[in-house]
């Protein structure tokens, strides 16, 4: 079956400017979860959207939104652009909720430069 | 929301030997403990999913064991071989934050040949 696909992989944006991520999920997933890696950093949590419902939030500004779709396809958006937004954006897909007993599948991720 | 703790923080393991490193989570209210192996230049892959106290999940030569009561899992790898390189991550999840998962760091184990 396809994975989970993001679009686009690549991305260059300048100070200032806002980008939208897209993210598809497995067919079938309900849950959508959206992660930042930065150098040296760990997975950090962006936000869980399930059944198009925001489900849980981490400690980002409010410049970082999400929307899931009916067909559970998510997008993530982020406004007025800053140097340190500059990372690799993965989103995951699961069955159930993400941390709940089933595993999630991880998008290859958008990697996100920020000039 | 506490932390989920990952030791070491890297490893350096002879091609060959056998290999362990501890997730520490917190124990009240847990719900589910999640392995993932995050190998270079590729999206993190799930290794085990672990819910019940006492639990030991195996996939070919990694293996994981589950203390809920005390709040740790270690993660086991036999025979290291080059392809184990990788960064593994731990993350807990308990039902008073609806099932947030909580992500450790990781442990970055490379293996020598």
């Amino acid at each position: 079956k396809a994975g989970v696909t993001q679009t686009p992989r690549y991305l260059i944006k300048t100070r200032g400017q806002q980008v939208t991520l897209s993210c598809s999920p497995i067919s079938g997933h309900r849950s959508v979860s959206w992660y930042q890696q930065t150098p040296g950093q760990g997975l950090q949590f962006l936000f869980e959207y399930f059944s198009e419902t925001q489900r849980n939030k981490g400690n980002f500004p409010g410049r970082f939104s999400g929307r899931q779709f009916s067909n559970s396809r998510s997008e993530m958006n982020v406004s007025t652009l800053e140097l340190g937004d500059s990372a690799l954006y993965l989103c995951a897909s699961s069955l159930a909720g993400v941390g709940e007993n089933t595993e999630a599948f991880f998008g290859q991720g958008t990697r996100l430069t920020v000039v | 929301i506490l932390n989920v703790e990952q030791s070491p923080q890297s490893l350096h393991v002879q091609e060959g030997d056998s290999t362990n490193f501890t997730c520490s989570f917190p124990s009240s209210n847990f719900y589910a403990l999640h392995w993932y192996r995050w190998e270079t230049a590729k999206s993190p892959e799930a290794l085990f999913v672990m819910t019940l106290n006492g639990d030991e999940k195996k996939k070919g030569r990694i293996s994981a064991t589950l203390n809920t009561k005390e709040g740790y899992s270690y993660l086991y790898i036999k025979g290291s071989q080059p392809e184990d390189s990788a960064t593994y991550l731990c993350a807990s999840s308990d039902v008073d934050s609806n099932y947030q998962l909580i992500w450790g760091a990781g442990t970055k184990l490379i293996i020598k040949p």
